[in-house]
């Protein structure tokens, strides 16, 4: 079955690095786009990131723009998400999920917490 | 801009029916738009794609009581027999130009 699993979350200074990763199986990781997208606790979904299937296209919010750099291995099944310069409002749970192709559903991976704090 | 807008609330009674709508701001009535879950201290589900026309493409083992439709640049999410289960946030999401998404405000659904 389809599975998305976020790892590489903890709590990091402001100003410090952290790097995610999205480990995905269950179906064929090169042929999707993929997307980050964050949660505050108790806010709404907050897109972050996206990339297309094969690297070639990358988009960004405007709030990480600059900060954050997404990308992944096709060869290793994993989508990354590459944030520097962290600050206290990047705090939130990351989320990777499959986009919508050709009648295939969006499917969301488990979260990973990332926590910005001194 | 492309902006999704969605009502802070909604609450229905146990069995009952309610139509959750998120409304594509002007320009952009032709989008599509995915239908999210988000129960309480869980991760999003994606529920169903929603077209311009009103057809609809579920995710999986999304139940027959979720349903979507559209009118204009309205697009509805009918839950039917609700269940206390249904009591969650529920996102619209659309794409933007390029890869980006985008998400509206988020429903809170009380099941009475």
């Amino acid at each position: 079955q389809v599975k998305l699993v976020g790892s590489g979350g903890g709590v990091v200074q402001p100003g410090r690095s952290l790097r995610l990763s999205c480990a995905a199986s269950g179906f064929t990781f090169s042929r999707f786009a993929m997307q980050w997208v964050r949660q505050t606790p108790g806010k709404g979904l907050e897109w972050v990131a996206g990339m297309s299937y094969d690297g070639s296209d990358k988009y960004y919010a405007e709030s990480v723009k600059g900060r954050f750099t997404i990308s992944r291995d096709n060869s290793k099944n994993t989508l990354y998400l590459q944030m520097n310069s962290l600050r206290v409002e990047d705090t939130a749970v990351y989320y990777c999920a499959r986009d919508w192709a050709a009648h295939i559903p969006i499917y969301w991976g488990r979260g990973t917490l990332v926590t910005v704090s001194s | 801009q492309l902006v999704l807008t969605q009502s802070p609330s909604a609450s229905a009674s146990l069995g009952a029916s309610v139509k959750l709508t998120c409304t594509l701001s002007s320009g952009h009535s032709s989008y599509a738009i995915a239908w999210h879950q988000q129960v309480p201290e869980k991760g999003p589900r994606f529920l169903m794609k929603v077209n311009s026309d009103g057809s609809h493409s579920k995710g999986d083992g999304i139940p027959d009581r979720f349903s979507g439709s559209s009118s204009g640049a309205e697009r509805h999410l009918t839950i039917s027999s609700l269940q206390s289960e249904d009591e969650a946030d529920y996102y619209c999401q659309t794409w933007g130009t390029g890869l980006n998404w985008v998400f509206g405000g988020g429903t809170k659904l009380t099941v009475l």
